[in-house]
């Protein structure tokens, strides 16, 4: 089992809408929840960090946070063009893990 | 210069030649790493450095060889690699093991 799960894509969502990332880890003790956004040949850029169980709003972007079903996601409300990005998963317990990250296109 | 630096930016090099990565971390951190990133697949994590000691090498080839002076650098030297080997090089940095981290540009690295 993989230790941080996210779904590959494409992911396809029209501009205006809301986007959802979804992430799900298997150490129960992780305490540090990240999400990334990589644009192609560009280096991965930290975008929302989140430690405790509920929501964390900034801006456009919502991080959700549920540890008993050990699961993590990313709301972007509003999809704009620009959003169109790899978004990275990555989960703290002894060390910091990726997943495989999302792949996800605005369409205008 | 602030955040993370990486230098070269693009590097092409043949299967012969030695050359060298360099990274430099401008934010105090305690730890730094290196990753590649092949075309269209996920981070792989190559070496991790806490404090300056290495505490992570992830079977990679020792054609591969990190150094790491000094808390705010990091080197990857390379020798006789392949063209499979062409990669994006990513070297990151962060508080201490587990905290989040802050990636620079990259090196582009094309071996022909």
């Amino acid at each position: 089992q993989k230790e941080v799960e996210q779904n590959s894509g494409p992911l396809s969502v029209p501009e205006g809408a809301i986007a959802s990332l979804n992430c799900t880890y298997s150490d129960r003790v992780s305490q540090s929840f990240f999400w990334y956004r990589q644009y192609s040949g560009k280096s991965p850029e930290l975008i929302m960090s989140i430690y405790s169980n509920g929501d964390k709003e900034d801006g456009r972007f919502t991080a959700q946070l549920n540890k008993a079903s050990q699961y993590v996601s990313l709301l972007i409300r509003d999809s704009q063009p620009s959003d169109s990005a790899t978004y990275l998963c990555a989960v703290n317990s002894e060390k910091l893990t990726f997943g495989t990250g999302t792949r996800l296109t605005i369409i205008p | 210069e602030t955040g993370v630096t990486q230098t070269p930016r693009h590097l092409v090099m043949g299967m012969t030649n030695k050359k060298s990565l360099k990274c430099e971390q401008h934010l105090g951190h305690n730890a730094m790493y290196w990753y590649k990133q092949s075309a269209k697949k996920p981070l792989e994590l190559m070496f991790v450095y806490s404090l300056e000691e290495r505490v992570e090498n992830n079977s990679v080839p020792s054609r591969f060889s990190p150094e790491c002076p000094n808390s705010s650098h990091l080197f990857l030297h390379l020798h006789t690699l392949q063209p499979e080997d062409s990669a994006l090089y990513l070297c990151a940095s962060s508080q201490g093991r587990g905290y989040e981290q802050f990636f620079g540009p990259g090196t582009r690295l094309t071996v022909l």
